[in-house]
């Protein structure tokens, strides 16, 4: 396993267009991060699963954002009538190994580039 | 709520000296964890080093080491011997345990270091 994924890399979307970003974590994780950092700002919570479960959703992620892990590994994260703020690098991580091992350390990916025009 | 304070936004140090970066944290917890990342421009984040609240003995990797002062709610790393290739965002981040889940990061240092 090389580690977390995602993809698209960037995307450049117009004003009101929805966009969905994959993010697989890796594959013996069970608990999966959403984040977003803008320019100059460490990382911001968005969301987690354990599994399917999303457990906690941050109050930035307004009824516009919705992440799903339907099967407890890849996930999306979909932005709908997306707009100028949302511009950021949307980050995914994964931690806790099903077979043990330390559960707080989390391993980001190289992260999603979302600009809105 | 948490709050995670680095209030060195740029830094700088010449090749194979010492540089201390300082992070500072509020929570009325008891049990954390806190943590060091490595952000090279236009790389992946990567953890650096990690600290368990309830250990009094500060945690070291190599050339990364912290002063972690619980009663300060101070988290301080320190790189010693610095190379080319540490140049990069350095975040500083909380986790309330392993339950929680999230983290809560600071704004990050930008370091730099000259050949």
């Amino acid at each position: 396993d090389t580690g977390v994924s995602q993809d698209p890399r960037h995307k450049i979307t117009k004003r009101g267009q929805n966009v969905t970003f994959r993010c697989d974590p890796i594959s013996e994780h069970n608990r999966l991060y959403w984040y977003r950092q803008t320019l100059g700002q460490g990382p911001e919570f968005l969301t987690y699963f354990q599994n399917e479960a999303q457990l906690e959703k941050s109050r930035l992620l307004s009824d516009r954002f919705s992440a799903e892990r339907p099967k407890g590994s890849f996930s999306t994260l979909e932005i709908q009538r997306t707009e100028q703020g949302d511009s950021a690098m949307y980050l995914c991580a994964s931690s806790s190994p099903r077979t043990g091992g330390s559960t707080d350390t989390q391993y980001f990916g190289p992260g999603t580039r979302l600009t809105v025009l | 709520a948490q709050t995670v304070t680095q209030s060195q936004p740029e830094m700088s140090v010449q090749e194979a000296e010492t540089v201390t970066l300082s992070c500072t944290y509020d929570t009325s917890e008891n049990n954390y964890y806190l943590f060091w990342y490595k952000q090279p421009p236009s790389r992946q984040m990567i953890l650096v080093i990690r600290q368990e609240a309830y250990k009094q003995q500060n945690a070291t990797e190599n050339r990364f080491s912290v002063n972690f002062q619980k009663a300060a709610k101070s988290f301080s790393l320190k790189i010693s011997d610095s190379q080319l290739g540490d140049t990069a965002m350095y975040f500083c981040a909380f986790m309330i345990d392993t339950n929680a889940g999230k983290s809560t990061f600071g704004d990050g240092t930008t370091l730099t270091v000259k050949p």
